[in-house]
């Protein structure tokens, strides 16, 4: 069975500062993987994916994610973050059958 | 105009009585979902519907039941509220990928 683990519920961070915020999943299938953002008061809205190809993937908002086979992890990172960036960040893998296996999680909290 | 809509956006209700979320789609997919999001437990799939024929029980139905009346509207059911069904509810769609788009979301309260 697939599954998804986001270590941290929480990570603080200075604005300007960089950030990096851990997934890791495990899969039988061939593996798809999703980062989704979630503002205040919104609902989830797609900020990158893998699919295949280059491990390197770029999203929106100047964020990226290294897709990493063998320590089945794919981690948020952004150099710089500004306080607009202040969110809820899920990571979800694929299912079979056409559906999402989500993670608990991570809240980016900017301090000014 | 968004292209997922739930309604209504927020909601209280009162233990024992039935409650409709709805949900419409402009995206012309055929998939739609219906998850609840509780604080640190991540997006739970309740019911998921890959046509208007085929309606599929997610990891938590218990307690809920959905209707898809065409291939744009799936509706949520609680049909005697508890407290905690007390959530944010999203309807989510999809096409011929695993990217799902989602709706803003419904916060219900049962009191």
């Amino acid at each position: 069975a697939q599954s998804v683990t986001q270590l941290d519920s929480q990570v603080p961070v200075f604005e300007e500062a960089p950030v990096e915020l851990r997934c890791n999943y495990s899969s039988s299938v061939s593996v798809y993987l999703f980062w989704y953002v979630q503002y205040p008061n919104q609902g989830l809205q797609l900020l990158l994916k893998y699919l295949s190809g280059s491990t390197l993937v770029k999203g929106i908002n100047g964020f990226e994610a290294e897709f990493n086979k063998s320590q089945t992890s794919f981690h948020l990172r952004k150099p710089s973050v500004h306080i607009s960036d202040t969110a809820e960040y899920f990571c979800a893998v694929r299912d079979s059958n056409y559906q999402l296996i989500w993670g608990a999680g991570t809240k980016l909290i900017i301090k000014p | 105009d968004a292209d997922v809509t739930q309604t209504p956006r927020n909601r209280i209700t009162k233990t024992g009585k039935r409650i409709m979320l709805e949900c419409s789609q402009t995206k012309g997919h055929d998939r739609m979902y219906w998850y609840r999001q509780d604080p640190g437990l991540g997006l739970r799939l309740i019911y998921y519907s890959f046509d208007v024929k085929d309606i599929n029980k997610g990891e938590i139905s218990d307690g809920y039941s959905v209707s898809r009346q065409a291939q744009a509207k799936f509706s949520l059911s609680l049909e005697s509220a508890i407290p905690n069904q007390t959530a944010l509810y999203f309807c989510a769609t999809s096409g011929n990928s695993y990217e799902q788009y989602f709706g803003p979301g419904t916060r219900l309260t049962v009191t």
